[in-house]
């Protein structure tokens, strides 16, 4: 257990609809990352948040936003959902960003229909 | 744009033999290189590290090897154990992001 937990673990929706996958850090540490590993690929970093503040952006489309609350969790709104935005979305965190071991949750295995 | 490559799907070792994953990254600006293994259904768990001003880390049977000048870093499991099969990402960072690579499935046959 890594101590991230990540909600809902399994979600099916459809095309065009809006989902929000949350993400409570392990306790203590400051950074939340988002990555999508899509069917075969591998971690795409999406974006990080350290402190309640965005530190680095990676493939994040422009449908995809994300924030961390002064609780530190965080959540990542998926909207006008395409098939191929079928993934999983893995949560992880650091107590400081750039420290290098990230803990990863289990994930959010989303699927689009 | 990938950043952190691993080039090799797949691949398999017998018990007791070495197991050797291999990685290449373009960023210069990496400084901090990590190994993390993924067991189906579960999220990725960090393995190993090691920083830019060495070249080889040792945990173990776990041993990382950096080759700055290759832009290149490498994974040697000795001997490999059927509880190793696993994805095998190998992972970059810079400032603020980590990037990582598309992963090597190892299959450690009894």
């Amino acid at each position: 257990d890594s101590g991230v937990t990540q909600t809902p673990k399994h979600l099916i929706t459809a095309t065009g609809q809006r989902v929000t996958l949350r993400c409570s850090p392990r306790s203590g540490d400051l950074s939340v990352y988002w990555y999508q590993q899509s069917l075969d690929q591998g971690l795409q970093f999406l974006i990080q948040y350290y402190n309640g503040e965005e530190r680095a952006k990676g493939n994040i489309l422009e449908r995809f936003s994300a924030q961390q609350f002064p609780d530190l969790h965080s959540e990542l709104n998926l909207s006008s959902l395409e098939l191929g935005d079928s993934a999983l979305y893995f949560c992880a965190s650091s107590l400081q960003p750039n420290t290098g071991e990230l803990f990863f949750g289990e994930g959010s295995r989303l699927t689009v229909l | 744009d990938q950043q952190v490559k691993q080039n090799s799907p797949s691949l398999s070792v017998q018990e007791g033999r070495i197991s050797i994953l291999n990685c290449d990254y373009t960023n210069s600006m990496f400084d901090y290189f990590l190994w993390y293994k993924k067991y189906p259904a579960e999220g990725p768990t960090f393995l190993i590290s090691i920083s830019s001003i060495k070249d080889k880390n040792e945990d173990g049977r776990f041993t990382v090897f950096l080759n700055k000048s290759a832009k290149h870093l490498s994974l040697h499991i000795v001997p490999s154990q059927p509880g190793d099969s696993a994805v095998y990402f190998c992972a970059a960072s810079a400032n603020n992001d980590m990037r990582f690579g598309a992963g090597t499935r190892l299959t450690v046959k009894p």
